[in-house]
């Protein structure tokens, strides 16, 4: 089983552009979730999705949109992309009451 | 809101044991969660607690004392593949875990 799927794995962009982070997990989870993690720092919560058909902000939620597709997949979106964005972003998935959580390999994003 | 504490670093030794604190502070409570992350790589889950007590999984364990709002992870037999950060992690919701800063564990031979 791949489990969850993220790509790209590595993306640099420029100030303003804007793009796309997909994401996929096979586990037939119900819950997704992005977080982003930065140097030293713990990871946090972007947005995440309880189930197909909702969505809700995290504690950094700003800059950021997301859309869930269907049950398999969990977009995050940078409109327009700022430095301060420069992260690493996890998107990760989990079954209904279950605190595991199983995360991607991650997509390093540089915006310079 | 949501606020977790451990130790930035701590070292130890092959074959040796270790405790890794979290403190945690969290309008609500649903569960303490540990998750292992080597450098590059993606977290891992290892542990969680819902319930006060002790938790044993293999050569790790995970203590949660809800009244103190502490919990700490506990490795054993400690081996070089174990040099990694650890995260504590809380959830006032199933799906709304907040993660500590993490606590980088140097093994040394």
């Amino acid at each position: 089983n791949a489990g969850v799927t993220q790509t790209p794995k590595f993306q640099v962009l420029k100030t303003g552009q804007s793009m796309t982070l997909q994401c996929a997990q096979d586990m037939n989870h119900n819950s997704m979730y992005w977080y982003r993690q930065d140097p030293g720092m713990g990871l946090r919560l972007i947005y995440y999705s309880a189930s197909e058909g909702t969505t809700d902000k995290g504690e950094v939620p700003n800059g950021y949109n997301v859309s869930r597709l269907n049950k398999r997949e969990f977009s995050l979106r940078l409109e327009s992309a700022a430095p301060s964005q420069t992260s690493v972003y996890f998107c990760a998935s989990s079954e209904v009451g279950r605190e595991s959580y199983t995360f991607g390999s991650g997509t390093r994003l540089t915006v310079v | 809101g949501q606020s977790l504490e451990q130790p930035s670093e701590v070292t130890a030794v092959e074959g040796a044991i270790v405790q890794i604190n979290c403190t945690y502070q969290t309008s609500g409570f649903y569960g303490l969660s540990w998750y292992q992350q080597h450098d590059g790589g993606a977290p891992t889950f290892l542990s969680d607690n819902d319930l006060d007590g002790l938790e044993e999984t293999g050569s790790f364990s995970s203590f949660l004392s809800r009244s103190d709002s502490y919990g700490y992870l506990l490795l054993q037999e400690l081996q070089m593949k174990d040099s990694a950060s650890y995260f504590c992690a809380v959830g006032n919701n199933f799906n709304k875990f907040y993660f500590g800063s993490g606590t980088k564990l140097n093994v040394k031979p």
